[in-house]
């Protein structure tokens, strides 16, 4: 185990449901990050969270929706996702946001269908 | 287009081979930083090089960074079968933070 947990390893949803991602670390970092995996393309940063503060929103659609209630545990909440959505959604940490170093969970894989 | 472009997009060899990535880049970055993933799981940091450092070593593991070329290579000498997997460049830009940028990775397979 890396010390990052992501649950459910992985989850099928409709388009209409609403289901919610978790990320806990237990190595005592303050930034935690959702990145997306898709087949053939690099990943996608989608949310940094720095002492829970969200610092980096990289246009990502409303239908994701991120929360750091404390800075050892991240959400994505998703609903309404369309097939497009289906990937693998990483969580990450690390010490701070001097990029030295990323932690990673093993993911979660979407589907939507 | 993307800050870091792994090549070749997949390697095969025979375990005992070496095996060399290469990564392109296109602004100026703090530090270079390569990442394994075995399929389907999490990515796992290798190692980290400085912009102001050209040759690092860890292990079988060994990265060169060309700041002049904007390149980096990472070799993994005498490979086993246990080494398949995707290996992916993350770069820093200079000047941000909480920004790791990744390519898109080479797929190395190694055979017994």
């Amino acid at each position: 185990e890396t010390g990052v947990t992501q649950t459910p390893r992985h989850l099928v949803m409709g388009m209409t449901n609403k289901k919610s991602l978790k990320c806990e670390q237990h190595l005592g970092h303050n930034a935690m990050y959702w990145y997306k995996q898709s087949a053939k393309k690099p990943l996608e940063l989608m949310f940094v969270y720095s002492l829970e503060e969200r610092v980096e929103n990289n246009s990502v659609p409303s239908r994701f929706s991120p929360e750091c209630p404390n800075s050892s545990h991240l959400f994505l909440h998703l609903h309404t996702l369309q097939p497009e959505d289906s990937a693998l959604y990483l969580c990450a940490s690390s010490q701070d946001l001097s990029n030295y170093g990323y932690t990673f969970g093993s993911g979660t894989r979407l589907t939507v269908v | 287009s993307q800050q870091g472009e792994e090549d070749p997009q997949a390697l095969s060899i025979q375990e005992g081979e070496n095996a060399t990535m290469n990564c392109s880049y296109k602004t100026s970055i703090n530090n270079l930083q390569w990442y394994r993933q075995n399929s389907g799981r999490g990515l796992v940091h290798l190692i980290l090089i400085r912009s102001n450092e050209r040759e690092k070593h860890s292990g079988r593991l060994r990265v060169t960074l060309d700041t002049s070329k904007k390149s980096s290579s990472l070799l993994i000498t005498a490979s086993r079968a246990a080494d398949t997997a995707s290996y992916f460049c993350a770069t820093d830009l200079r000047g941000s933070q909480g920004n790791l940028i990744f390519g898109k990775g080479t797929k190395l397979s190694v055979k017994p």
